[in-house]
């Protein structure tokens, strides 16, 4: 049963374009993240949040910013999107004290033309 | 910094028969990691399948088992007889410890196609 909720699934772009994508968990958790999932299909992580609180940012590009409403939502925007930004965005959730297990929406699939 | 390999990056198994998907690992981190494996179904996200935090301990669920072999660096992922259900991409995963979600390393996954 889904509990963690991403939209759009698939997004196409053109370079220096805007994205947002919306992020949702149902499980009450208070941590959050976004990884980025490349064509080798290697994933890495992007954010944590917990409670709302940035706790980790590995050294992404400028352009992108997470953004959280409350500790159920997290979103990705992508200011001026670049060829590079093509990839598989996962977002997922999990409980402060067990934060290695993790659980991840389906993914949004963005493509920068 | 730490790492997980999977060299297959996809297996095609017949079903009743049985399966193994290999998973190696370099940890930097003072201290054995916690070890995963995490299974994405069709049409789904990925969801943890099964969790080891003790060195030589072995983890299953599903009918999948795992063990943690610190002295191979190893968490190889076994079942006796597949399923056609089982079809499904399956990663291999590590971490410091339970407190460092941030620091979740995947391995690049293993597809596995069940013949029926």
């Amino acid at each position: 049963e889904t509990a963690v909720f991403q939209t759009p699934n698939y997004h196409v772009t053109q370079v220096g374009n805007e994205v947002s994508f919306n992020c949702k968990q149902t499980l009450g958790h208070d941590t959050m993240y976004w990884y980025k999932q490349d064509s080798k299909k290697l994933l890495k992580i992007m954010f944590s949040y917990n409670n709302k609180q940035l706790i980790v940012n590995e050294t992404v590009p400028r352009r992108f910013s997470p953004q959280s409403s409350d500790k159920a939502h997290l979103n990705l925007r992508i200011k001026s999107v670049e060829p590079e930004d093509s990839a598989v965005y996962l977002c997922a959730s999990s409980s402060w004290e067990n934060q290695d297990t993790q659980y991840f929406g389906p993914g949004t699939r963005l493509l920068v033309l | 910094g730490d790492s997980v390999t999977q060299t297959e990056g996809q297996v095609t198994v017949s079903e009743s028969k049985s399966l193994i998907i290999n998973c190696t690992y370099s940890a930097t981190s003072i201290g054995y990691p916690n070890l995963f494996w995490y299974v994405r179904y069709p049409g789904e996200g990925l969801q943890l399948l099964l969790k080891v935090i003790t060195a030589g301990q072995k983890g299953s669920s599903r009918g999948f088992e795992a063990t943690y072999n610190k002295e191979a660096t190893s968490f190889h992922l076994q079942k006796a007889s597949v399923q056609e259900s089982d079809s499904a991409v399956y990663y291999c995963a590590l971490s410091p410890s339970s407190n460092m979600g941030y620091k979740l390393t995947f391995g690049t996954g293993t597809s596995l196609l069940v013949d029926p």
